[in-house]
């Protein structure tokens, strides 16, 4: 079991729609990730949040809006999304941003699919 | 400028094997560090093991070991006595400089799809 928590794990929506993605975890870590990878590539950076602020944002389109109501959570949140939006959707957390020598742990992500 | 390289596609290993997966990177920053990560067709990324620039010896955990050479720019896993659990995508990766900015991105190779046969 990894220690960084995603719900759902699968997630079928309208392009109307509006959904959320949660990620949670329980390590103390005070960055927090969101990738997104599509099959066979590796995965690409979308927003970096550190002590619960965002600090990185790709340029990743307004349609997905990201949230950390706290330093254990972080959210997604997804509205009218477009079908090449449908991935893998990866969160991941570390110890503070300074230093190089610290992984980031993952979460087993959720698989987004857009109709 | 792609910065980690990977240059297999894909293995096919013989059970019980060793394998070493290929991983060349590019920076100028005299700090920086090397990672590896474990991806099985489940989805989660799995953090395999780390060398930094500075570290003297090669980094090892358990059956997976670093080889690496600084002076080629190399970070190559090595797998011994493969298992089929090892079946899965394998991704190097780096992170450059100790800023604040700059240390938060993870930077990752495309990645090598290793299968073990039984």
């Amino acid at each position: 079991d990894t220690e960084v928590t995603q719900t759902p794990k699968h997630l079928v929506m309208g392009m109307t729609n509006k959904k959320s993605l949660k990620c949670e975890q329980h390590m103390g870590h005070r960055a927090m990730y969101w990738y997104k990878q599509k099959a066979k590539k590796p995965p690409e950076l979308m927003f970096v949040y550190s002590y619960e602020k965002l600090s990185i944002n790709e340029s990743v389109p307004s349609r997905f809006s990201p949230e950390c109501p706290n330093s254990s959570l972080l959210n997604l949140h997804l509205h009218a999304l477009q079908p090449e939006d449908s991935a893998l959707y990866l969160c991941a957390s570390s110890l503070p941003l300074t230093g190089v020598n610290q992984p980031q742990h993952f979460g087993d992500g959720t698989r987004l699919s857009i109709l | 400028a792609q910065k980690i390289t990977q240059t297999q596609p894909g293995m096919f290993v013989q059970e019980k094997e060793a394998v070493t997966l290929d991983c060349t990177y590019d920076t100028s920053d005299p700090s920086y560090g090397l990672f590896w990560y474990k991806q099985p067709s489940s989805g989660e990324m799995i953090f395999l093991i780390y060398q930094g620039s500075y570290d003297q010896q090669n980094a090892t955990e358990g059956r997976y070991s670093l080889n690496f050479q600084k002076a080629r720019k190399s970070a190559n896993l090595v797998i011994s006595a493969s298992q089929l659990g090892d079946s899965a995508m394998y991704f190097c990766a780096m992170r450059e400089g100790s800023g604040y900015s700059s240390a938060s991105k993870i930077i990752f190779g495309s990645g090598t799809r290793l299968s073990i046969r039984p």
